[in-house]
């Protein structure tokens, strides 16, 4: 069955610590997203990896890390320089001959 | 900064009616379209692609692009209160530096209400 999976589905942590979202993809897509939603807005770009070892900042990388070490992977650490973190996570894959993006289930983090 | 703007909203229509969902783009270099339908508290589900001009038909949602005005549309017949969600609509421009990046519009919100 293939698709993407992102865990934990919710996630809580206190201030001042780093936190790391999973996302796996079994779709075989090259390229992975991480995207930011808060209440009411539309979807952020935080980073992208276009393939194994690659990845760049997207339109709110500040705060944020990520690494590409496996074609299935691509962790999201959210670290203690971003200054609004709680929000839903939503990771995505694309596939290379349509350009369609299909997302995980997603992550919401809240930080107290 | 390329954008993609959606009629505001909310939509309401009533069950069995044709929700009309519009979107335009500012990025001429844009090439292919998405519409995804997010329901509240889940992500967001791929429900229409589109690539040229013309209509193009998947059950009861009909996608309507018109690159010359740099329009995209999204038509659902038959409305269902199952089809009441937020719905996003979505650019990329393929080549260059943008490696495939979607820029998403603000979302519409449509209610179906029986």
């Amino acid at each position: 069955d293939g698709g993407i999976t992102q865990s934990p589905k919710y996630l809580f942590r206190k201030e001042g610590q780093n936190v790391t979202l999973s996302c796996e993809q079994n779709l075989n897509h090259d390229a992975m997203y991480w995207y930011r939603q808060d209440p009411g807005q539309g979807l952020r770009l935080i980073y992208y990896s276009q393939i194994v070892n690659d990845f760049q900042k997207g339109d709110i990388a500040e705060g944020y890390s990520v690494s590409r070490e496996k074609k299935e992977s691509f962790p999201l650490t959210v670290t203690s320089a971003q200054k609004n973190p709680t929000a839903f996570y939503l990771c995505a894959s694309r596939d290379s001959f349509t350009y369609e993006q299909y997302f995980g289930p997603g992550t919401r983090l809240t930080v107290t | 900064q390329k954008e993609v703007e959606q009629n505001s909203g909310p939509l309401s229509v009533p069950e069995g009616a044709i929700a009309s969902l519009n979107c335009t783009y500012s990025d001429r270099g844009s090439q292919s379209f998405f519409w995804y339908r997010q329901y509240s508290g889940k992500s967001p589900e791929l429900i229409m692609s589109i690539y040229s001009n013309g209509d193009k038909e998947d059950g009861r949602f009909t996608a309507q692009l018109n690159k010359a005005s740099q329009y995209v549309s999204l038509l659902i017949r038959d409305s269902q209160p199952s089809d009441s969600a937020t719905y996003l609509c979505a650019a990329t421009n393929a080549g260059g530096t943008s490696y495939g990046k979607l820029t998403f519009g603000q979302g519409t919100i449509l209610t179906v209400h029986p």
